[in-house]
């Protein structure tokens, strides 16, 4: 199976500009989560969507960040105007919805994104 | 959901058995306990997870303790490519912080040749 797919895989882009970065969950994962990681704040949760319904957005750190999910195998996370300090690698994961033995997160391998 | 406390840092020579200790002494009793590792420039890959009893697969095993409040991650032949961050976090696995897991600053394991 393809695990999570991201795009771009790196970024860089002028402060200012509007940038999107792409994400298509595991084929059947009802959750979808949007992660950034940066040295200073180590790995936070964004917002996760659950059947396409965003959950939880109460990581979002302002609102230039906006997150959808317009179908099960498509997410976006916008951020506009960007600024320097959402310099960061933002991952995207997805996880079935049954609970039990064997349910995880998987992580796709990121985009970085640098906001010069 | 639970907090855990790492060492920042261990190291370990290849071939040898590399144990990772953790911490997590406020587990209530539906909370998991998962292992994550992160090399680096990659996204973080599940390792193994368990609630009461240990746990083995292809990559790990986890020992938990009987009280529950603390757990080891053991990779019993450590190779250079297991170097990489390893995350201990408690969750439960359902609800709604289903997802939420907190990841910390995890452990650095470094295999030496």
């Amino acid at each position: 199976d393809a695990g999570v797919i991201q795009s771009p895989r790196h970024e860089v882009t002028e402060m200012g500009q509007e940038v999107t970065l792409r994400c298509k969950p595991i084929s059947g994962h009802d959750y979808l989560f949007w992660y950034r990681q940066t040295m200073m704040r180590g790995l936070e949760l964004l917002i996760y969507f659950n059947n396409n319904v965003p959950i939880d957005d109460s990581g979002m750190p302002e609102d230039r960040f906006s997150a959808k999910m317009p179908n099960a195998s498509f997410s976006t996370l916008k951020i506009q105007p960007s600024e320097p300090r959402d310099s960061a690698v933002y991952f995207c994961a997805s996880r079935t919805g049954q609970g039990g033995s064997g349910n995880t997160i998987y992580f796709g391998e990121g985009s970085w994104l640098t906001v010069v | 959901d639970a907090k855990t406390t790492q060492p920042p840092s261990m190291d370990c020579a290849e071939g040898r058995a590399a144990n990772l200790p953790c911490n997590h002494s406020t587990i209530s009793g539906n909370e998991y306990v998962y292992w994550y590792r992160q090399i680096h420039s990659q996204g973080p890959q599940y390792i193994i997870h368990g609630l009461k009893n240990n746990e083995t697969n292809e990559m790990a095993s986890l020992i938990i303790t009987e009280d529950r409040k603390s757990s080891t991650l053991i990779l019993p032949h450590a190779t250079l490519r297991d170097t990489a961050v390893y995350y201990c976090i408690v969750s439960r696995d359902r609800g709604s912080t289903l997802g939420r897991l907190y990841f910390g600053r995890g452990t650095q394991l470094t295999v030496w040749p």
